[in-house]
């Protein structure tokens, strides 16, 4: 069984300071990762996936993750947040040859002026 | 934007009643899926399709059918809601071959049932 943990459910920034969201799954198989964000009351927008390769993937809106496979982690990072981040931030795992999403608690991203 | 809608947006019912929820799509995408978000837990998988009267459960199907007749549209039904049922639903779409199988959000559907 596969399982995914966001240790954060709130994070609390200053515009313009960088912020990292902490993700780590649990899986005896080889999974792909995603994030995923919602803005207020709307649905879910893939920000970023990690399928193969570079172990840094880039995505929308200048965030960017790393996966250590030692550490069956997968952050979500940005060097600079704006108001405009502010939004729920999913995790999830989709395990090799399955269609299957699993998708951690969330992350709350609070922005304040 | 996956043209992906969903009806009602906003629903407020009473225990016991039957209620239907609607996922429409345009992409004509063969898998269909219908989650359920509350606090503290994320998105859970209630039920899927991979086609036209092909359907299947999910990790929190018990209370919940579902209905394909078209490959447009995906219902789910709460025969007798519960207020236990009360949540934000989503649809998402995705199409085999898109490796791996990304899938697409629909605006999604706030029920509440008193």
């Amino acid at each position: 069984a596969q399982s995914v943990t966001q240790l954060d459910s709130q994070v609390p920034v200053f515009e313009e300071a960088p912020v990292e969201l902490r993700c780590n799954y649990s899986s005896s198989v080889s999974v792909y990762l995603f994030w995923y964000v919602q803005y207020p009351n709307q649905g879910l927008q893939l920000l970023l996936k990690y399928l193969s390769g570079s172990t840094l993937v880039k995505g929308i809106n200048g965030f960017e993750a790393e996966f250590n496979k030692s550490q069956t982690s997968f952050h979500l990072r940005k060097p600079s947040v704006h108001i405009s981040d502010t939004a729920e931030y999913f995790c999830a795992v989709t395990p090799y040859n399955t269609d299957k999403l699993i998708f951690g608690t969330g992350t709350r991203l609070q922005v304040f002026p | 934007d996956a043209g992906i809608t969903q009806s009602p947006r906003h629903k407020v019912t009473e225990t016991g009643t039957p209620v239907t929820l609607r996922c429409h799509q345009t992409e004509n995408h063969r898998y269909m899926y219908w989650y359920r978000q509350d606090p503290g837990h994320g998105l859970r998988l209630i039920h899927y399709s991979y086609g036209v009267k092909d359907t299947d459960k999910g990790e929190v199907s018990d209370g919940y059918s579902v209905s394909r007749s078209k490959t447009e549209d995906f219902l789910l039904t709460l025969e007798s809601a519960t207020s236990s049922q009360t949540s934000v639903y989503f649809c998402a779409i995705s199409e085999e071959g898109n490796s791996p199988y990304e899938q697409y959000f629909g605006p999604g559907t706030r029920l509440t049932v008193t």
